[in-house]
């Protein structure tokens, strides 16, 4: 099946401070999203990206689908950004597709 | 806005009890998915319905059983709880079709003892 790679596996960031979190994934796909696991741990949905690029306030993500990559940019971030950051695809086509994840990035935000 | 609701966001059980997950979603959405969370092993899929009375094994599917007689209704069933069901669980929906969003409920934490 298709394989899931984000890095870095952890992120620290100063307050106000800019990242980049990178998704590989090994073949091509029809879906791709971000999602954001709050402290609580409920999956927030950022971004359905299975191509181009999108941005929502301080979010933007770009999906390459040719070079099988995803990034996810933050900026200005804050101390409610930390969290752990998900990855996941599907490559299956029909009506029973399923999402595979990656392991997470984990970012703290210090104030 | 989407909703999905879980029974539960937390839960203690003992060993050996049947224990119910419900997960309820109001979208209309033809899949519907339990995930188990665990430190250091991200998130593993349990079972998945693409429609009533319809179901599949996901990747972790031994300890659970799985019931969905409406639509917007997905239950996850541990016949007999053990400790190393202690986790993180996680239903989630989307509409049928690969290049659709899927949406996660709040979770049900877990603790058998």
């Amino acid at each position: 099946g298709i394989q899931v790679e984000q890095s870095p596996p952890d992120l620290i960031l100063q307050e106000g401070a800019n990242s980049t979190l990178r998704c590989n994934f090994s073949d091509s796909v029809n879906n791709l999203q971000w999602f954001h696991q709050n402290p609580w741990g409920q999956l927030i949905n950022l971004f359905y990206i299975p191509s181009g690029t999108k941005q929502n306030g301080r979010l933007s993500a770009t999906t390459v689908a040719t070079e099988r990559y995803s990034l996810l940019y933050i900026s200005s971030s804050q101390t409610t950004d930390s969290g752990v950051y998900f990855c996941a695809v599907s490559g299956e086509p029909g009506a029973n597709s399923k999402l595979t994840f990656g392991k997470g990035i984990t970012l703290s935000v210090r104030p | 806005d989407v909703k999905v609701t879980q029974s539960s966001r937390y839960l203690v059980k003992r060993t050996g009890e049947k224990v119910f997950l419900e997960c309820v979603q109001d979208m209309d959405h033809e899949n519907m998915f339990w995930y188990r969370q665990d430190p250091g092993l991200g998130l593993r899929l349990i079972y998945f319905s693409y429609d009533v009375k319809m179901k599949e094994k996901g990747d972790i599917p031994e300890g659970y059983s799985v019931s969905r007689e409406k639509k917007e209704r997905f239950s996850l069933i541990l016949e007999s709880a053990s400790t190393n069901q202690t986790s993180m669980y996680l239903c989630a929906h989307k509409a049928g079709g690969p290049a659709y969003e899927q949406y996660f409920g709040p979770g049900t934490r877990l603790t058998v003892t």
